[in-house]
């Protein structure tokens, strides 16, 4: 069964960093596009960011472009997304999702999700 | 980017009605790459629908979609009680993958 499981969310404050993680189980991590997707309390889904199987390719949204950066180590089956320079607008559930294909692709969509990580960002 | 208006923001039935959703787009959907998915309170989004009318695994055959270009509707034909939620649409045809801002299907 394929699992996607977040850690990392906390209370942090304005300005400060926070990495989180998720971890794949039930499949073959490297196999799969992985997307961080984002959903600010009472709001919509907002997708913020991605990373190729080989992890050579790389989409940040506007909104957190040079303060936020994915990773992936496939050997841990496991993405990585540091946040630093947080502001208050960043707090959101944030969830990570697969796609088995790449933007304008048949399976291009986000498949499986993990349950999210509540990320606060208050003084 | 490709912007999503969904409509209308909220649906009032009653369980066994027919529940239209729309999804219109600002620009033709590439490849109709249409994806819709559920979301209910405290729990992640769930696809239902990708490629504009294809049911992912394990989803009831009362979800269907419908339409190409820059208009897409989501049916649900007979509402169960555990299909009150939120729904959500999103292309991955063009970059950046965009979501709409969601309908809430709410019990009258």
């Amino acid at each position: 069964e394929v699992q996607l499981v977040e850690s990392g969310g906390d209370l942090v404050q304005p300005g400060g960093s926070l990495r989180l993680s998720c971890a794949g189980s039930g499949f073959t991590l490297s196999s799969f596009l992985i997307h961080w997707v984002r959903q600010a309390p009472g709001k919509g889904l907002e997708y913020v960011s991605g990373i190729s199987g080989s992890g050579t390719g790389t989409y940040y949204a506007d909104s957190v472009k040079g303060r936020f950066t994915i990773s992936r180590d496939n050997s841990k089956n496991t993405v990585y997304f540091q946040m630093g320079s947080l502001r208050a607008e960043d707090m959101a559930v944030y969830f990570c999702a697969t796609s088995q294909g790449a933007i304008g692709t048949t399976r291009g969509y986000f498949d499986y999700w993990g349950q999210g990580t509540q990320v606060t960002v208050s003084s | 980017e490709i912007v999503l208006t969904q409509s209308p923001g909220t649906l009032s039935l009653s369980p066994g009605e027919r529940a239209t959703l729309s999804c219109r787009a600002s620009q033709s959907v590439s490849s109709s790459y249409l994806a819709w998915y559920q979301q209910k309170p405290g729990q992640a989004p769930r696809l239902l629908i990708y490629g504009a009318s294809s049911r992912a695994t394990g989803i009831p055959d009362r979800f269907s979609g419908s339409g190409s270009g820059t208009d897409f509707t989501l049916t649900i034909s007979r509402l169960e009680p555990e299909d009150f939620a939120v729904y959500y649409c999103q292309q991955y045809g063009t970059s950046p993958r965009t979501f709409g801002q969601g309908t809430k299907v709410e019990i009258k």
